[in-house]
């Protein structure tokens, strides 16, 4: 099985709704990451949680946010989904090594 | 801010060889490179340490200038399965990664 896994794998929604992406992980470690990636543009931080209680903001956090429900899963929300977020989105656990879930790939129409 | 990578794309025959260069404008911690094939997610290769000590993958190799706050990963003797996008990843001290936009490398045979 996967250390981390990531659901939905694809999803088209159109403008306006809220979504929700989510991260499990297996792998005991207490940080998380929600990363998007753009073509040309590299991974872009979000979101991250160094623990259950602490929620922290990328570089890129507006029109996102974040729940970690505990140690395994930490969930990304988009609360009004806008074409400008289309986009590669993965998260991702560890410390010194940072493990990629597969991605979510999002397409807002 | 992101690092800045060069170059953007190289293309080798295999057992060729190719430098990947990273430079930030801030003074660095740490610097993590990841490498991730299409269609997949970014896999970690090594991370290099102020203070020199380096941590990864066998036979590709890194350095880690701290003065200059750059660092270069060396691709020796490349092989078909080196194809990918190369990402520097660049950590201050606060524990999370910028990653610049990344390097395409394709080995042909």
């Amino acid at each position: 099985d996967a250390d981390v896994t990531q659901t939905p794998r694809n999803r088209i929604t159109k403008t306006g709704k809220r979504i929700m992406l989510e991260c499990s992980q297996t792998k005991g470690h207490d940080r998380m990451y929600w990363y998007r990636q753009d073509p040309g543009l590299g991974l872009r931080l979000i979101y991250y949680s160094f623990d259950v209680k602490d929620i922290n903001k990328g570089e890129i956090s507006d029109g996102y946010s974040v729940s970690r429900q505990a140690q395994a899963k930490f969930s990304l929300s988009l609360e009004s989904a806008i074409p400008n977020q289309t986009a590669l989105y993965f998260c991702a656990t560890g410390s010194d090594t940072q493990y990629f879930g597969p991605g979510t790939r999002l397409t807002v129409l | 801010q992101q690092p800045v990578q060069s170059p953007q794309a190289v293309i080798l025959r295999e057992g060729e060889d190719a430098v990947i260069n990273c430079s930030s404008s801030k003074a660095l911690y740490s610097v993590h490179w990841y490498r991730q094939k299409h269609g997949e997610a970014p896999v970690f290769l090594m991370i290099l340490l102020k203070g020199g000590e380096q941590k990864g993958h066998e036979k590709i190799s890194a350095s880690f200038n701290e003065k200059k706050q750059q660092s270069s990963l060396y691709l020796t003797a490349s092989q078909l399965s080196y194809s990918g996008t190369y990402f520097c990843g660049t950590e201050k001290d606060d524990y999370k990664l910028s990653f610049g936009a990344g390097t395409t490398v394709t080995v042909r045979a």
